[in-house]
């Protein structure tokens, strides 16, 4: 059964580099697509972007290029970094497999998240 | 984007009712449309997929139905474990877009 679970800072201060890990167990990242999402306290989910093994990658243009997402098939692991970071910024990080590709796809399964807080 | 929009933005309800969700996407996104369930604290998890298949495992009083711009999530003999919040969300174009969530609460 593949589990993923998120890891990384739970506080970052203003204008710096979030950087968030996602650890996958019980299968292999290659030749899957895998998403980062995240959710600001108490509201919805914003998709923040995907990365494929072979290399492919794409971010919510929302985000501007502030972020960056890649893999380390060695270690089965996938990862975030957002720079400039904001007290916007501050969410529960959940990465997720799928959710893009060819034909139907969805977010399944997901990591338990993780708090990251913008703060000085 | 692709806006994803549903209503009500929270409901309350007993159990053994029938609880109906609506997803309206600002374009159309044929049958691109999963459902998702969210309780607090936790991770969201797959209900359904391609607006009406259900994940494996969930039970058969979740049911999800439209295409185009329209769809529903009902669930039928609403259950204590039922009670949070439901996401849609388009798989039709990127950016993925999520709809606001229905809290669905205990009357």
């Amino acid at each position: 059964q593949l589990e993923l679970q998120e890891s990384g800072p739970g506080l970052v201060k203003p204008s710096e580099t979030l950087s968030l890990t996602c650890s996958v167990s019980g299968g292999s990242i290659r030749g899957s697509y895998w998403s980062w999402i995240r959710q600001p306290p108490g509201r919805g989910l914003e998709w923040i972007g995907y990365f494929f093994t072979s290399g492919n990658t794409n971010n919510n243009p929302s985000l501007k290029s502030r972020v960056t997402i890649s893999a380390d098939t060695s270690k089965n692991q996938l990862s975030l970094k957002m720079t400039s970071v904001t007290a916007a910024d501050t969410a529960v990080y959940f990465c997720a497999r799928g959710g893009v590709g060819s034909g139907y796809t969805w977010f399944d399964p997901w990591g338990q998240g993780t708090l990251v807080t913008v703060s000085s | 984007d692709i806006q994803m929009t549903q209503s009500p933005s929270s409901l309350s309800a007993s159990v053994g009712d029938r609880v109906t969700i609506t997803c309206r996407a600002s374009q159309s996104i044929g049958n691109y449309l999963n459902w998702y369930q969210q309780k607090p604290g936790k991770a969201p998890i797959l209900l359904i997929y391609a607006a009406s298949t259900l994940q494996t495992g969930v039970p058969s009083r979740f049911s999800g139905s439209g295409s185009g711009t329209e769809f529903t999530l009902t669930i039928t003999n609403l259950q204590p474990e039922d009670f949070a919040t439901f996401y849609c969300q388009q798989s039709y174009s990127l950016p993925r877009t999520f709809g606001q969530g229905t809290k669905v609460e205990i009357k």
